[in-house]
């Protein structure tokens, strides 16, 4: 198993400029999150998905953020147009069903964004 | 609004030291997770709690639940240079989210 896997590792791009970061969950895992990490603020959720489906975006912090996941093994988190404060590591993690024996997320190596 | 504290942030220790992080939650939660962070790392998982009075022990660490106090402990003995690392807790409320809400988490440094 390849785990959860996040493209790019390391995005540096100019602010204004549109950012795609991607993610490929566990095969068989049905929830997906998306969370973003800094010094300043830990571990901040910005959105999960239940079998493709968005449900809560409560943390998505505004209308320049943007998640989509087209299919069960494919989820973009967008963010256009950039900012300096969104510089931050975006972590997808995947969860597999209830009654599976383990309950935790699994991580993917992260993405480490830097607008300048 | 589930809030989960830890303390203390940051730990400086020798080793061969024993030392206990806690993790306190403000409202019910059915199961509570530790996950440790190296420097520039993802998060892996150590332990999964699922119930009151849990106690999980791997190596050096062991992590227990008081659902009732609403605290969990991760307990270090004779520490070691290899579990220096950033410990963080996360739980997970009872109204059937799958959301985390993690806590603010602790760097450990253990000096040789």
């Amino acid at each position: 198993d390849a785990g959860v896997i996040q493209s790019p590792r390391h995005e540096v791009t100019e602010m204004g400029q549109e950012v795609t970061l991607r993610c490929k969950p566990i095969s068989g895992h049905n929830s997906l999150f998306w969370y973003r990490q800094t010094m300043m603020r830990g571990l901040e959720l910005l959105i999960y998905f239940n079998n493709n489906v968005p449900i809560d975006d409560s943390g998505m912090p505004e209308d320049r953020f943007s998640a989509k996941m087209p299919n069960a093994s494919f989820s973009t988190l967008k963010i256009q147009p950039s900012e300096p404060r969104d510089s931050a590591v975006y972590f997808c993690a995947s969860r597999g069903p209830e009654g599976g024996g383990y309950y935790g997320y699994t991580f993917g190596s992260g993405t480490r964004l830097t607008v300048v | 609004e589930l809030k989960v504290e830890q303390n203390p942030l940051f730990l400086s220790m020798q080793e061969g030291k024993n030392y206990t992080i806690y993790c306190n939650y403000s409202t019910t939660s059915d199961r509570l997770y530790w996950y440790r962070q190296d420097p520039g790392k993802s998060l892996e998982s150590l332990f999964v709690l699922l119930s009151n009075g849990a106690v999980k022990q791997e190596g050096r660490l062991m992590a227990s639940l008081d659902t009732k106090a609403r605290l969990s402990t991760l307990h270090i003995t004779a520490a070691v240079h290899d579990l220096s690392a950033t410990y963080f807790c996360a739980v997970v409320g009872t109204s059937g989210t799958y959301k985390y809400i993690f806590g603010t988490g602790t760097r450990l440094k253990v000096l040789a």
